[in-house]
């Protein structure tokens, strides 16, 4: 298996432009989602998902978009990108067939807004 | 999900015992107590979790108090390589989203 994936691993954007962070899991996890982590801090919910076609709100929503078409990806839209958003994106998915309730992170996109 | 509290920072001499503590005092009776690490600018990785026995794992042993309102992370033998943020999470497992709040940076120092 390889995991949690996540691309692009650093992207620069511009005030203004849209983009998408990919994750993608082959671990067949229903649980799916999205954490933005600013220098120094610890880890904030942006978005997640508890299956295809169900999303949900975090702690941080707001500028972000997600969709959940299928069980393996999870992308995350930034819709007009601000220097506030500067931050390391983590996409994790969590098993919930048993109590261990362990979550697999990916490696991480690092994003600079200019 | 019920609220933890963690020291801000900690510092372990390398080969010593870490005991990383946390406050949940307001857990309910269905959430289990879960520990993760994030390694510098890595993802966070999974470590112990428990619901009111102790748990011992290769990488840790959890330490949950009688009344489940507080627990601590212990990592036996500490190395330069257990620098980390630790994160204690409270929760009802498969059961909607999960939050971490800021954790505790663990310095091992030589």
């Amino acid at each position: 298996n390889a995991g949690v994936t996540q691309t692009p691993k650093f992207q620069v954007l511009k005030t203004g432009q849209s983009m998408t962070l990919q994750c993608a899991q082959d671990m067949n996890h229903e649980y799916m989602s999205w954490y933005r982590q600013d220098p120094g801090m610890g880890l904030r919910l942006i978005h997640y998902s508890v299956g295809a076609g169900i999303t949900d709100q975090g702690e941080v929503p707001n500028g972000y978009n997600v969709s959940r078409s299928t069980t393996e990806d999870f992308p995350l839209r930034l819709l007009s990108a601000a220097p506030s958003q500067t931050s390391v994106y983590f996409c994790a998915s969590r098993e919930d067939r048993d109590f261990t309730d362990t979550q697999y992170f990916g490696p991480g996109t690092r994003l600079t807004v200019l | 999900d019920a609220k933890t509290t963690q020291p801000t920072s900690m510092d372990c001499a390398e080969g010593r015992a870490a005991n990383l503590p946390c406050n949940h005092s307001t857990i309910s009776g269905n959430e289990y107590v879960y520990w993760y690490r994030q390694i510098h600018s890595q993802g966070p990785q999974y470590i112990i979790h428990g619901l009111k026995n102790n748990e011992t794992n290769e990488m840790a042993s959890l330490i949950i108090t009688e009344d489940r309102k507080s627990s601590t992370l212990i990592l036996p033998h500490a190395t330069l390589r257990d620098t980390a943020v630790y994160y204690c999470i409270v929760r009802r497992p498969n059961a909607g989203k999960s939050t971490f709040g800021d954790g505790t940076t663990l310095t091992v120092k030589p």
